[in-house]
């Protein structure tokens, strides 16, 4: 079965307590992004990548790290969490190069006190 | 601003009836796509639409685009309470076709 795996799912940390929210897909798709959801804000792209040891910056970079040492996991880093990146956090992964269809991972909440 | 914006935030209907929701976009496309997220769920794709298509139909979902306008539609028929849920639009830009941006979102609430 086709899936896009994030760990954790629900996370309360504190300000400046370094975290990674891991992301797994077993797809074989070469590019991968980290959205944020907040309301009335929509989803904002974090970072992309397209493929291993490729990212980019998107939208709302600031904060984060990422890296892609190998095709299949995308993890997300905060190094020094702050409470405005408390938010719901959404793993994507797609397949061709030019913005296709996208398989999105079942979310992970965190709040950062 | 958002690059795509939908219309209207929210929507109540009773099941059966159809629901129409509306995105409008600013930049050029090259495709525009239409997500479904049940609450606090990931986003789950419904149809992708593409620059040279007008209109297209996946079962009770028709959408449409009208480039000259920068707008879209999701029609869904006869609906039902299963389709309540969050719908978002989302647009493959042509000058970047790495890039996706959605939509704020439509809330759809189906009465039984």
């Amino acid at each position: 079965e086709a899936q896009v795996t994030q760990n954790p799912r629900y996370l309360i940390t504190v300000t400046g307590k370094k975290l990674t929210v891991t992301c797994s897909q077993n797809m074989n798709h070469e590019y991968m992004s980290w959205y944020r959801q907040d309301p009335g804000l929509g989803l904002r792209q974090i970072y992309y990548s397209m493929n291993v040891e490729v990212t980019d910056k998107g939208d709302v970079p600031e904060g984060y790290k990422v890296s892609r040492k190998e095709k299949r996991n995308f993890p997300l880093i905060l190094e020094s969490p702050s409470p405005n990146q408390t938010s719901l956090y959404f793993c994507a992964t797609r397949e061709a190069r030019n913005t296709g269809e996208l398989f999105f991972g079942e979310g992970s909440r965190l709040t950062v006190l | 601003s958002q690059q795509g914006e939908e219309d209207p935030q929210a929507l109540s209907i009773q099941e059966g009836e159809n629901a129409t929701m509306n995105c409008s976009y600013k930049t050029s496309i090259n495709n525009l796509q239409w997500y479904r997220q049940n609450s606090g769920r990931g986003l789950v794709h419904l149809i992708l639409i593409r620059s040279n298509e007008r209109e297209k139909h996946s079962g009770r979902l028709r959408v449409t685009l009208d480039t000259s306008k920068k707008s879209s539609s999701l029609l869904i028929t006869a609906s039902r309470a299963a389709d309540t849920a969050s719908y978002f639009c989302a647009t493959g830009l042509s000058y970047n076709t790495d890039k996706l941006i959605f939509g704020t979102g439509t809330r759809l609430q189906v009465f039984p």
